[in-house]
């Protein structure tokens, strides 16, 4: 069974830094693209970056590029976002998903994590 | 960016009925040398996070229960549901993967009249 645990969120102030984590198992980690989705509370889904199986792909949305970086440790089937200069809009559960096929960019994401909230307040 | 625009935004209907949603995006999702619309349906019910439905537009993700299907081509796609069951509620979600960024719809809730 495939499965996916976020960890690292929490409470940061304005203009700090997190960064996230995503423990895989369940499937060969490095032939699958993944992704980062986020919701704010009460709100719709927003796509945040990916990655390719080998990481040598990344790509971001337009609201966190130069802020938020993906990466991946294939040894240890672990995805990761380091956040930094955060914001409060930047306040939402963050999803890790799983590419559902094997294809270099995500398409569509399957499975998903059970999230982790970080929270931008002072 | 390809803006994706479902309608309606909250839907009640009766046990047992039909439920239809429409999911309109923005340009073609269409790809033209394999004849596959990059389009996805994802359910995500309360405290959960979102579940994959169908991908392809059509193709129903493996244990998704035959009720549940997807049709359209180009930019206008629907999600039906054939026979409303109680564990149904939820928001249902339309995402394109034809460009990045990848973009969401804003959600349809799905309520039980």
């Amino acid at each position: 069974e495939v499965q996916l645990l976020e960890s690292g969120g929490g409470l940061v102030q304005p203009g700090g830094s997190l960064r996230l984590s995503c423990t895989a198992s369940g499937f060969t980690f490095s032939s699958y693209a993944m992704s980062w989705v986020r919701q704010a509370p009460g709100k719709g889904l927003e796509w945040v970056s990916a990655i390719s199986g080998r990481g040598g792909s990344t790509y971001y949305a337009d609201s966190v590029k130069g802020r938020f970086t993906i990466s991946r440790d294939n040894s240890k089937n672990t995805l990761y976002l380091q956040m930094s200069s955060l914001r409060a809009e930047d306040t939402a559960v963050y999803y890790c998903a799983k590419g559902g096929d094997t294809s270099e960019l995500v398409r569509w994401f399957d499975p998903w994590g059970q999230g982790t909230l970080v929270t931008v307040s002072s | 960016d390809i803006v994706m625009t479902q309608s309606p935004d909250s839907l009640a209907v009766s046990l047992g009925e039909r439920a239809t949603i429409s999911c309109k995006s923005s340009q073609n999702v269409l790809y033209s040398s394999d004849n596959k619309n990059f389009l996805a349906w994802y359910q995500q019910k309360p405290g959960q996070p979102p579940k994959l439905l169908i991908y392809w537009a059509s193709t129903r993700e493996s244990g998704v229960p035959d009720r549940f299907s997807g049709s359209g081509s180009g930019t206008d796609f629907t999600l039906t549901i054939s026979s409303l069951q109680a564990e149904d509620v939820a928001v249902y979600y339309c995402q394109q993967y034809y460009t990045t960024p990848r973009t969401f719809g804003q959600g349809t809730k799905l309520e039980i009249k």
